[in-house]
């Protein structure tokens, strides 16, 4: 069975400084896809970032960049210029041939003015 | 496009009761999937919908259950609640039910069970 391991369950950044959030998983399988979603508050989950796994080329929108090492089943979020807007529980997920989205606990970021 | 819409916003039942939620997709999307979220356990799956047929069912018991209807909604429905199925109720509507196809989410449906 896949899983999603997010090691860090709270992380803290400056404003206008750059955090990365750590993200692993684990999966036999070759062609999956993997995500960031973003939940602040307001509960509504939205969709950060997606890479597919065939892609070697990392990911990147706007301020928010991944770090993608499909060997060591790695996905890493880097947000850059953070803003207080960014601060919200952050999910990395996993979704295979099953079709269903895993995710993994969250880690919950904070924005310091 | 409105995004897909979850309702209620907000329930509140007692121990034996049954609660049917409710999920209208972003229009054109075919497939409907469930997931419930609670401070311990996180976000699990719970089914999946694709041109009214189940697809995928997560692990949880035969008191969840869920439908499709022909213009895409989809309900879930819980009987004999339980103190745990206390949750938020999140719905994730997609154009397809491949892994390319993106989830987008509504914004769910808080249950407390008291």
């Amino acid at each position: 069975a896949q899983t999603v391991t997010q090691s860090q369950p709270e992380m803290s950044v400056q404003e206008a400084e750059t955090v990365t959030l750590s993200c692993t998983y684990d999966t036999s399988e070759s062609d999956y896809y993997l995500f960031w979603y973003k939940q602040p508050p307001s509960r509504q989950m939205i969709l950060v970032i997606r890479q597919e796994a065939y892609k070697q080329q990392n990911a990147t929108e706007n301020r928010f960049s991944v770090n993608f090492q499909k060997a060591a089943k790695s996905f890493s979020l880097k947000i850059s210029d953070s803003q207080l807007g960014d601060a919200a529980m952050y999910f990395c997920a996993y979704r295979g041939s099953q079709g269903n989205l895993i995710f993994g606990k969250g880690t919950k970021l904070s924005v310091k003015p | 496009k409105a995004g897909v819409t979850q309702t209620p916003r907000y329930l509140i039942k007692t121990r034996g009761q049954q609660v049917t939620l409710s999920c209208s997709p972003i229009s054109g999307h075919r497939s409907v999937s469930w997931y419930q979220q609670t401070p311990g356990q996180g976000l699990q799956f719970l089914f999946e919908y694709f041109s009214e047929t189940q697809r995928n069912k997560g692990n949880f018991p035969g008191r969840f259950s869920g439908r499709q209807f022909s213009n895409s909604r989809s309900e879930m429905n819980v009987s004999t609640l339980e103190l745990g199925d206390s949750a938020l109720y999140l719905c994730a509507s997609s154009e397809g039910p491949n892994r390319e196809n993106i989830q987008y989410f509504g914004a769910g449906t808080r249950l407390s069970v008291l």
